[in-house]
């Protein structure tokens, strides 16, 4: 089945740095990736929608100048939090489309201290 | 439009008594629907999936689901819980098809315990 990759799987940083999260597709080429929050005991949010080759589309609420999207190849997404606080700490999961279906990665956790 | 309901936010069971959990949808299309289970400090696995074929569904691990159309449901179903099933499982919706596909609106969970 299709594979995808995050990189890192766990992070740690300090308040007012950036952060960034790969999302790989490994086996198959995904012109559109997802990008999903998961706060503690809490569901999965979607946070955007990422293209390649063009922008990224935010859902309602999330700030688009502090999770910095790009999708620069058909394997390659990656979400960057910038000047992240401790509020930001979550668990960040992606997933690519390949065709109808939808591959999930593993998630990265964020932990802002 | 779509959205999904999870109907229990905690279910308890006894180990090798059967499991249910339920889930309704609502969507504007004829939707795809899956059951994922994640354990804790885990990423997501797919349990199952419906995508317009045969409305009864069979996964991994015993699992198994049904699309009711007519009562726009999908619940999660095991003959035999196991200690292993303890986790939480999230029924999601998605749109297979045009500009938003595999667009998905997760449902809030339901956290399963299995008593031994």
């Amino acid at each position: 089945g299709a594979v995808v990759s995050q990189h890192p799987s766990r992070v740690i940083c300090k308040s007012g740095t950036s952060v960034k999260i790969e999302c790989r597709s490994l086996d198959f080429q995904a012109t559109t990736m997802f990008w999903y929050r998961q706060f503690p005991k809490q569901s999965l949010m979607l946070m955007a929608t990422s293209n390649e080759g063009s922008k990224a589309t935010y859902e309602q609420g999330v700030e688009k100048d502090k999770f910095l999207i790009n999708h620069a190849s058909l394997t390659l997404s990656t979400l960057t939090v910038t000047s992240a606080h401790p509020e930001d700490s979550s668990f960040y999961i992606c997933s690519a489309r390949a065709g109808n279906e939808q591959y999930f990665g593993p998630g990265t956790r964020l932990t802002v201290t | 439009a779509q959205s999904v309901t999870q109907l229990d936010s905690h279910v308890s069971v006894s180990e090798g008594t059967p499991v249910l959990l339920r889930c309704n949808y609502s969507s504007s299309y004829s939707p795809s629907l899956f059951w994922y289970v994640q354990h804790p400090n885990k990423g997501l696995q797919l349990l199952l999936k419906y995508t317009s074929a045969a409305t009864l569904v069979k996964g991994i691990n015993g699992f198994e689901a049904e699309f009711k159309k007519s009562e726009t449901s999908f619940h999660l179903t095991k003959p035999s819980a196991h200690m292993s099933d303890a986790a939480e499982y999230f029924c999601v919706v998605s749109r297979p098809l045009g500009a938003n596909a595999g667009k998905s609106t997760f449902g809030d969970g339901t956290t399963l315990t299995v008593k031994p």
